[in-house]
C-alpha cells in the first residue's frame, strides 16, 4: 500500500473485478481521512471520507474501511470499471491545518 | 457543484522571471489552498487563506508568497522562478477547515521553469 515518501505502487485489475486500494498512515491522533481520486491532467477528486469513530463507510461502488490499531486505510472499489483508472490518493488529518497525502497508488482497469 | 478554476494549464517560464498562479472558486468557500505535486512525494501544501488578507505558511513555503485580496481569488507568486519550481501546481478550497471537509481541487497548472 502507499504512504508518504514511497515510489508509486501500481495495481492492476480485470474489468469488473473488485479492487482493494491499501494506505498506511504514521500519525495516530489522525482523525479524520479521505479517499481522492486523480485521473490524467485533472485535480484530485474527493470519492469518500471516514473519521476515526467508524471503521467502515459506504459510498456508491467504494467503501473505505478504517484499521486504528494497525494505522491503515482501504479503498474498495465494486465491480471496477475503465472509468476508474486514476492515481487514488489518502489523506489523513491529524488535527493540524493541513491534510497529509500519500504518493498515490496507480489504478489501471484492463478491459 | 463547487468550481475551482485556475487560470493556466501549462506555463513555461524563465528563470528569474517572477511568476503569478491565479485560482478561482466559486462557492464563497472560506479558505484556499495551495499545494505542489511532484513524482514520487504526493501533494505538498505552500500556503493557506482562512480568511481575505489573511495567510499562513504550509510546509514549504520559501521562494513563494501568495495574495488573498477577494474572497473568490488566491494568488501564488514565486518571486524569481528556479528550475527546482519546475512543478505541478494545484489549488483547491474548502468551506470549513481541512479537519472537517473535503477540498475541492482546480485542475492544475504544469509550470516549467527553464
Amino acid at each position: 500500500g502507499e504512504s508518504v515518501g514511497l515510489h508509486l505502487p501500481t495495481l492492476s485489475v480485470q474489468e469488473g473485478d473488485n479492487s482493494i486500494i491499501n494506505c498506511a498512515y504514521s500519525n495516530s491522533a489522525s482523525d479524520y481521512f479521505i479517499w481522492y481520486k486523480q485521473e490524467s491532467g485533472k485535480g484530485p477528486q474527493f470519492i469518500i471520507d471516514i473519521r476515526s469513530n467508524m471503521d467502515k463507510r459506504q459510498g456508491q461502488r467504494v467503501t473505505v474501511l478504517l484499521n486504528k490499531t494497525v494505522k491503515h486505510l482501504s479503498l474498495q472499489i465494486a465491480a471496477t470499471q475503465p472509468g476508474d483508472s486514476a492515481v487514488y490518493f489518502c489523506a489523513e488529518n491529524a488535527g493540524a491545518n493541513n491534510l497529509f497525502f500519500g504518493t498515490g497508488t496507480r489504478l489501471t482497469v484492463i478491459p | 457543484d463547487v468550481k475551482v478554476t485556475q487560470s493556466s494549464r501549462y506555463l513555461v517560464k524563465r528563470t528569474g522571471e517572477k511568476v503569478f498562479l491565479e485560482c478561482v472558486q466559486d462557492m464563497d468557500h472560506e479558505n484556499m489552498f495551495w499545494y505542489r505535486q511532484d513524482p514520487g512525494l504526493g501533494l505538498r501544501l505552500i500556503y493557506f487563506s482562512y480568511d481575505v488578507k489573511m495567510k499562513e505558511k504550509g510546509d514549504i513555503p520559501e521562494g513563494y508568497s501568495v495574495s488573498r485580496e477577494k474572497k473568490e481569488r488566491f494568488s501564488l507568486i514565486l518571486e524569481s522562478a528556479s528550475t527546482n519550481q519546475t512543478s505541478m501546481y494545484l489549488c483547491a478550497s474548502s468551506l470549513l477547515g481541512p479537519r472537517d471537509e473535503k477540498l475541492f481541487f482546480g485542475s492544475g497548472t504544469q509550470l516549467s521553469v527553464l
